[in-house]
């Protein structure tokens, strides 16, 4: 079966760094998403790996390895607003989007 | 950037009602709409794809019937629950997708959500 697993809930402490990770094991592999979700609200849109390796878009970096079947959300100098769920999700062989059940990330002064 | 609009925000309505949640991509055509439920403290639960003009595909275990979906355009999609019961009611979300490239990637489609639609049938 197609299986994604990350963290149920992670705490870190505002301006530190954290990272979420996410493994999967899907039939078929054609690019994995990280989404963003506060509470009461819809998904919204932070990165999508293809290929292996780092991607940087300002406090936020996703990384992928496609042999191991991981990927992380690297979170830099956390704030309060991060305090959020944060999803992963593949897009498998039938371009499918197969998600996580989410993390949950709780940000302390 | 894309967005996404849902229409009702929130909606509350008697058991036995019928209810249509809009969905609407504003600023470009959207190829495929999915439809997603999601209740408390749980992960989004894919319902239906809609392509515009054609049927909706649903999901193993959701009823076409009691979830109709017409996607009248490839800028708009509605959902309609039917007959709505207390155990329909959820957060009901809409994303929308166009084509995406990634970095020295095959292309593939980002989905964009729509702020969602939170039912509570009485």
């Amino acid at each position: 079966g197609q299986n994604i697993d990350q963290p149920t809930e992670m705490t870190a402490t505002e301006g530190a760094i954290v990272q979420i990770n996410c493994t999967y094991q899907t039939s078929g592999f054609n690019g994995l998403f990280w989404y963003q979700q506060h509470a009461g609200e819809a998904p919204t849109f932070l990165s999508y790996n293809v290929l292996d390796g780092l991607e940087e878009k300002g406090r936020f970096s996703s990384f992928l390895s496609r042999s191991k079947g991981y990927s992380y959300l690297l979170l830099k100098e956390l704030q309060m607003k991060d305090s959020a769920s944060y999803l992963c999700a593949v897009l498998d062989s039938n371009y499918q989007l197969i998600w996580g059940a989410g993390t949950k990330l709780i940000i302390k002064p | 950037g894309a967005v996404v609009s849902q229409h009702p925000s929130w909606v509350i309505c008697k058991s036995g009602t019928s209810v249509k949640i809009e969905c609407r991509s504003l600023d470009f055509q959207a190829t495929t709409m999915f439809w997603y439920r999601q209740f408390p403290k749980q992960s989004l639960m894919l319902m239906a794809t809609s392509n515009e003009g054609s049927k909706a595909t649903y999901e193993q275990g959701v009823e076409k019937d009691k979830f109709l979906i017409n996607h009248a355009s490839l800028t708009l999609s509605t959902l309609t629950v039917t007959s709505a019961h207390p155990e329909d009611s959820s957060f009901y979300i809409c994303s929308a997708t166009f084509p995406f490239s990634g970095r020295e990637g095959p292309s593939t489609d980002t989905q964009y959500f729509g702020p969602g639609t939170r039912l509570t049938v009485l």
